[in-house]
């Protein structure tokens, strides 16, 4: 299976700065036939499902908003979030679907610091 | 707007089955693929498989000995079985949209599923 470790584990950010995860993929998520990173991010609150962000690496979802970006290619992957508001504490994960079976990485809690 | 709701028992005995369904609302069945995802008390997320309206699954190799997915059209409905579970099986049970491309744009609540005598 591909094995997909953020990085870092947990980080607290203030109110308005920028936040930074990273996905790593144990294997390249670029297929070169169509140029795409089959790469999402999602986003899970406490009791909450996850929430899709972002998918094929940089394209955010209808109704995510501007602050959240996804860039990376291959098998590094970076989440931003470029000025970090309270509703945004929560876990996130990646997850690849390049290969069969389809896997996440352990996830990256966010919080205020 | 795409909604699901998962539903089904709570707690089920070791050895048993776990059943459990997921209504769709807002789309039809056969617009989709259809996964269903997992996720243990304080830990990650595992996929577990996929269904589509014709019959057609594809399981996690991890659990395919013990899985079985299939869809009811006329429902509005998919299903998850799982077969001859263990505690390591205790997690709250996601359905989810795969919009073809295997990732997940639209997720039930979850249910948690305890095995447990």
């Amino acid at each position: 299976d591909i094995v997909m470790t953020q990085s870092p584990d947990s980080l607290a950010v203030s109110l308005g700065e920028r936040a930074t995860i990273n996905c790593k993929s144990s294997q390249s998520l670029l297929y070169s036939s169509n140029d795409k990173n089959y790469l999402a991010w999602y986003q899970q609150k406490p009791g909450q499902p996850p929430k899709l962000l972002i998918y094929w690496a940089s394209t955010r979802e209808s109704g995510v908003p501007e602050r959240f970006s996804g860039s990376g290619s291959g098998t590094d992957f970076t989440l931003t979030i470029s000025s970090l508001q309270a509703e945004d504490v929560a876990v996130y994960y990646c997850q690849q679907y390049y290969y069969d079976p389809y896997t996440f990485g352990q996830g990256s809690k966010l919080d205020i610091k | 707007q795409v909604q699901l709701q998962e539903s089904g028992p709570g707690l089920v005995k070791p050895s048993e089955t776990l059943s459990l369904t997921c209504t769709v609302s807002g789309v039809s069945v056969t617009s989709s693929y259809w996964s269903w995802i997992r996720q243990p008390p304080g830990k990650g997320l595992e996929w577990i498989g996929y269904v589509y309206y014709s019959g057609s699954t594809n399981y996690n190799p991890s659990l395919k000995s013990r899985v079985t997915m299939s869809v009811d059209t006329s429902k509005n409905q998919f299903f998850l079985n799982l077969r001859s579970v263990t505690a390591a099986d205790t997690a709250v049970y996601y359905c989810a949209r795969d919009p073809s491309f295997k990732y997940f744009d639209s997720w039930g609540q979850g249910t948690l599923v305890t095995v447990s005598s």
